[in-house]
Parts: C-alpha cells; structure tokens; sequence
C-alpha cells in the first residue's frame, strides 16, 4: 500500500528565505507527482506535475526534483513571499489511477 | 467559471438526516473522483468515474455513501443517515483521462464542508 509522507509538518521562515518541502513515498511505481497548495477552509490548487521519467520540473519560482528509485521528492520556493502562507500536499498517482495524499505541510512567511 | 464547481459549499445537518452534494466537472474531462479531508489531513480517495462508469470505491465508502454520475456530466454524492465521523471537507476533482497515466492532472472544486451536529 502507497504511504506518501510530507516533513516538515509545518515550517515558519522570514519573507525572501527559499523553502524546501521534503515528500517520501513507499512504492516507487508511481506515475507522476503533483504539488499542491491549500488555503484555509479551501479546495487545492494545483502547482506542478512532474512525470515518473522526469528528474526536475519548474514553473516560476517553484522547482520540483524527484528520485523516485529514492521515493524522495523536494519542492522548492524560492525567495518566499508572506502570500505563499499556505499548506503544500504532495499526492503520487500509481495504479488504480487514484491520487495518494501526505499529510501537508503547513508553511508560514512573515513580513 | 471554467473550473471544477461544487455545490453547496457549506451543509450542516442533524445527526441521522440524509445529505446530497453536487459536482460540476470541467466540460471535457471524463473522469471525476470524490475525496474526503478531515482537519489537518491530506485528502483520501473516496471513488472515482469514468464517464459514467464507477470504476473504483475506497473501503472507507460505506453502504451510507453512494455516488452516481448518470450521464457522465455532473456528479452527486448522497450520504445517508450521516453520523458525526462524516462530518469533513468533501472535495471533487477531474481530469483527462486521454493524456496518459503520468500526465494526468486533477483538478479540484473548492469543496463541501459537511458539519454533523
């Protein structure tokens, strides 16, 4: 059974320091890897794709690597803004075609 | 609005009243999946569609809850009955099944948030 695993659970940084959002998984016959973000009381929103035969995605400020004979991927922000004040999932696709969800990180940048 | 609409976006209920939510996919996409998320959790597989076929439910879809998506449109979810444990944040999403398995992407609603008193 696919375990997906986000840490930190929750990260605080100062406005313009860059963010790393760790995400494990157990099985590596995963698909692909989306990130997305969460609002408080809200649906997600998605942010990045990256396909099992990709290493490395990025869009704008966001970067996402992936091992996936590791079962590591990391998702970087880069000079954060206090508007990425939100909590960022991590869902791998496998077989059976449903995504399986870590528990987020909820990320906090202040002023 | 081209994205996923879901209605309503808040519902409270008595303990033992039945409750109905709607899903409004994106126009071309021919699979929708129901999630469920509780408080400071990730969102877990509940069921999904293929048009208007439901190819997979989670054993955490009980005999209460009961999905349909009659013409491969809009989708509803009913549970009966409801208990306080369903009280969470229903979401739904679609995508295109056409893309291949390592490019689809879902696409979420802003959900329902279910309160059982």
């Amino acid at each position: 059974k696919q375990e997906v695993t986000q840490i930190p659970a929750a990260l605080s940084v100062p406005e313009g320091e860059n963010l790393v959002l760790n995400c494990s998984f157990t099985d590596s016959a995963i698909y692909n890897l989306q990130w997305f973000r969460q609002d408080p009381g809200k649906g997600l929103t998605s942010l990045l794709l990256i396909q099992s035969s990709q290493r490395e995605q990025t869009s704008g400020r966001l970067n996402a690597s992936l091992d996936k004979s590791s079962g590591r991927n990391t998702l970087y922000i880069a000079a954060s803004q206090p508007g990425d004040s939100a909590t960022y999932l991590c869902a791998v696709k496998a077989a059976g075609n449903k995504l399986t969800f870590g528990g987020g990180t909820r990320v906090l940048v202040k002023p | 609005d081209t994205g996923v609409s879901q209605n309503p976006r808040h519902k409270i209920t008595k303990r033992g009243q039945n409750v109905t939510f709607r899903c409004d996919p994106i126009s071309e996409h021919n699979r929708l999946y129901w999630y469920r998320q509780t408080l400071g959790q990730g969102p877990e597989f509940l069921t999904y569609f293929q048009n208007e076929a439901q190819l997979e439910k989670s054993r955490l879809l009980s005999d209460r809850f009961s999905a349909e998506r009659p013409k491969g449109s809009f989708s509803t979810l009913e549970i009966q009955r409801t208990e306080q444990g369903d009280s969470a944040m229903y979401l739904c999403a679609s995508s295109l099944s056409g893309q291949g398995g390592t490019n689809e992407k879902l696409f979420f609603g802003s959900g329902t948030q279910l309160s059982v008193l």
